[in-house]
Order: structure tokens, then C-alpha cells, then sequence
């Protein structure tokens, strides 16, 4: 059970705007950066968003990262087939003294 | 073009005794935090292990002991010993560069494909 949770999934269609919540605490969303990571199953992790909400370049603006308090969001819009896959959020945690990550959603196009 | 290519991984049986490797290039790695993620099957990520540009090691608990990261810079790789291995230990593992604003505060980019460690006899 980490200390970060996400919903195990969620869904929308070919265009649609969709966000995926993060929900921590005070030891890690409230007082540091929330980072955003997209995973394909047998590819590589890849960064989406960092310090809360940051796109690296080459990472399209449909991709969005918000945080309040102790929950952060990453929204995407414009939903696209390609974006099937999962996500996770990610933290320092001050307890743990280490990064956590959130338990991931996987992301279906419908 | 940065990369980094994980090996290394494999069947081993509990108790066993694996090191893991990762080959970067495309930066000046010397420069560089770096750090081990795994993914167990089914499950999320789970962070491992850092080691800093002088050398600082940190685990995570369920590592702390058994686990040890290391560097060679002048080969440009990132590795991690693993011995006492246990079956909860079976895991795709991932490298990744560390970028950070400060020591509490930082994000992985980018990650390595992978490799993967099975545990069982």
C-alpha cells in the first residue's frame, strides 16, 4: 500500500479531456514537487510532468500537471489512442527519507 | 542521443547473488545522481536506490543491507550488487538519471528499458 494513492484506472474517448489524481500527505505531495511519469508495458518510463507542473521539452501541451494542498493532477486533453497506457505520480517523501510513487492508472482510450 | 541500457538480469535462486549494469552515454554521466527503480509483476514502481556524483548511497528499507549501488565513471556505468536475493525481489529493474532542484526535491529523466530479475527455485 504506498502512501500515495491514484486511481486504479480510468477512461475517455478520442478528443476528450481526462485527469488522473494523486493523493498524499504531509510528508510528501503538501511540501515537495510532484513529478509525472507515463509507462508503456515493456518500454521505458517516461517523464511527463515535473516540479508540479513542468512539461520537458518534446512532451505535447496537451499533457498538464496541477497541485493543491496535498493532491496533485495531471490532466490530458485532447485524448489521443497513443496515450493508452499507465501513469504515475511521484514525490519525496520526508518520513521515508526516499522518492514514493503512487500506485499508477492505467489509462484506456475507449 | 542520451541512453541508458540495463543487463545483467536473470533466473537466480533465493539466497543468490546477481550485479545489474547499466551503460549510459549521450552526457557527461560523472555529473550526474543516479538511480535504480523496479517494477514487480503486477505492480507499480517502486524506488531502490541513489547514488550521488561523490558517491552518497541511499536505500530504500526493504533493500538496506542486501542491495548495493556503485559507479564507475570511467566506464560510464551505473551498477547494483544484489545478493541475499529473496522471491519478493523479482522485478524488472529500471536505471534512470536523476535530475534535481535539491536533495528533496527531483525527478528521473530518462529511464532505462530495463531488466529483468526472477527469483526462484
Amino acid at each position: 500500500q504506498s502512501v500515495v494513492t491514484q486511481p486504479p484506472s480510468a477512461s475517455g474517448t478520442p478528443g476528450q479531456r481526462v485527469t488522473i489524481s494523486c493523493s498524499g500527505g504531509s510528508s510528501n505531495i503538501a511540501y515537495n514537487y510532484v513529478n509525472w511519469y507515463q509507462h508503456l508495458p515493456g518500454t521505458a518510463p517516461k517523464l511527463l510532468i515535473y516540479k508540479n507542473d513542468q512539461r520537458p521539452s518534446g512532451v505535447p501541451d496537451r499533457f498538464s500537471g496541477s497541485k493543491s494542498g496535498t493532491s496533485a493532477s495531471l490532466a490530458i486533453s485532447g485524448l489521443q489512442s497513443e496515450d493508452e497506457a499507465h501513469y504515475y505520480c511521484g514525490a519525496w517523501d520526508d518520513s521515508l527519507n526516499g522518492p514514493v510513487f503512487g500506485g499508477g492508472t492505467k489509462l484506456t482510450v475507449l | 542521443e542520451v541512453q541508458l541500457v540495463e543487463s545483467g538480469g536473470g533466473l537466480v535462486q533465493p539466497g543468490g547473488s546477481l550485479r545489474l549494469s547499466c551503460a549510459a552515454s549521450g552526457f557527461t554521466f560523472g555529473t550526474y545522481w543516479m538511480t535504480w527503480v523496479r517494477q514487480a509483476p503486477g505492480r507499480g514502481l517502486e524506488w531502490v536506490s541513489v547514488i550521488y556524483i561523490g558517491g552518497s548511497t541511499y536505500y530504500a528499507d526493504a533493500v538496506k543491507g542486501r542491495l548495493t549501488i556503485s559507479r564507475d565513471n570511467s566506464k560510464n556505468t551505473l551498477y547494483l550488487q544484489m545478493n541475499s536475493l529473496r522471491a519478493e525481489d523479482t522485478a524488472v529493474y529500471y536505471c534512470a538519471r536523476v535530475r534535481y532542484y535539491d536533495s528533496s526535491n527531483n525527478w528521473f529523466d530518462p529511464w532505462g528499458q530495463g531488466t529483468l530479475v526472477t527469483v526462484s527455485s
